[in-house]
């Protein structure tokens, strides 16, 4: 399987502070991208890194990407209630046709 | 507003028969896919196609079974075959395979 890994599986923070979450993936990539799920509801896209990108921001989001060690981290500054949710990782793999593969998730609670 | 409608929001199925899952999209995407959510699982590829009358199978494709004859439209059929249909299945579409992919919000199937 080419599902990579993220952590922790679980956050819980007091708002106003900040959200790391880390994701590894497993071979060489076009692009990673992260995505949020509110209970019950479809993932949303929240932002895309390409290969040859280290950093990318996006509001309060700060995405980074290291290809030499197979991750990327995502940062929400100044957390609030709205945050929580849970958070995926999708890798694009290099490869004809290749499709995104998803982590298991984080679930980011964030405390009044 | 451009969107991914799926229908019914929640199904439940009788043993020995099968279900159809709606999905449609008006964002004139080209790629369409299913993905099955269990607990803890994170998203798990079914099937998906890049243009009218061609899909492919995903990593779980064994008990379900689809069509693209419109480019809006990616119905997902879960067979009597599939034993274990309890999830929470969702539809998605994107411009191409390495693109942000768009979410509908989710049916979930359960078992009478």
């Amino acid at each position: 399987s080419q599902q990579g890994e993220e952590d922790p599986q679980a956050l819980s923070i007091q708002e106003g502070e900040n959200a790391t979450m880390n994701c590894s993936y497993k071979t060489s990539i076009n692009n990673l991208q992260w995505y949020r799920q509110n209970s019950g509801r479809g993932l949303v896209h929240l932002i895309l890194i390409r290969s040859n990108e280290r950093e990318k921001h996006s509001g309060r989001l700060r995405v980074t990407l290291d290809t030499s060690k197979k991750s990327s981290s995502l940062l929400i500054t100044a957390s609030r209630a709205a945050d929580t949710a849970s958070y995926f990782c999708a890798s694009n793999y290099t490869g004809a046709n290749s499709k995104l593969t998803f982590g298991k998730g984080i679930t980011l609670s964030v405390r009044p | 507003d451009g969107g991914i409608t799926q229908s019914p929001k929640y199904l439940f199925r009788k043993e020995g028969q099968n279900v159809t899952l709606s999905c449609e999209q008006n964002l004139n995407h080209d790629a369409m896919y299913w993905y099955r959510q269990d607990p803890g699982q994170g998203l798990r590829l079914i099937y998906y196609s890049q243009i009218v009358n061609d899909f492919q199978k995903g990593d779980i494709a064994e008990g379900y079974s689809v069509s693209r004859e419109k480019k809006e439209s990616f119905p997902l059929t879960v067979t009597s075959a599939q034993k274990n249909p309890t999830a929470f299945y969702l539809c998605a579409s994107s411009r191409g395979y390495n693109q942000p992919q768009h979410f509908g919000d989710g049916t979930r199937l359960s078992i009478l």
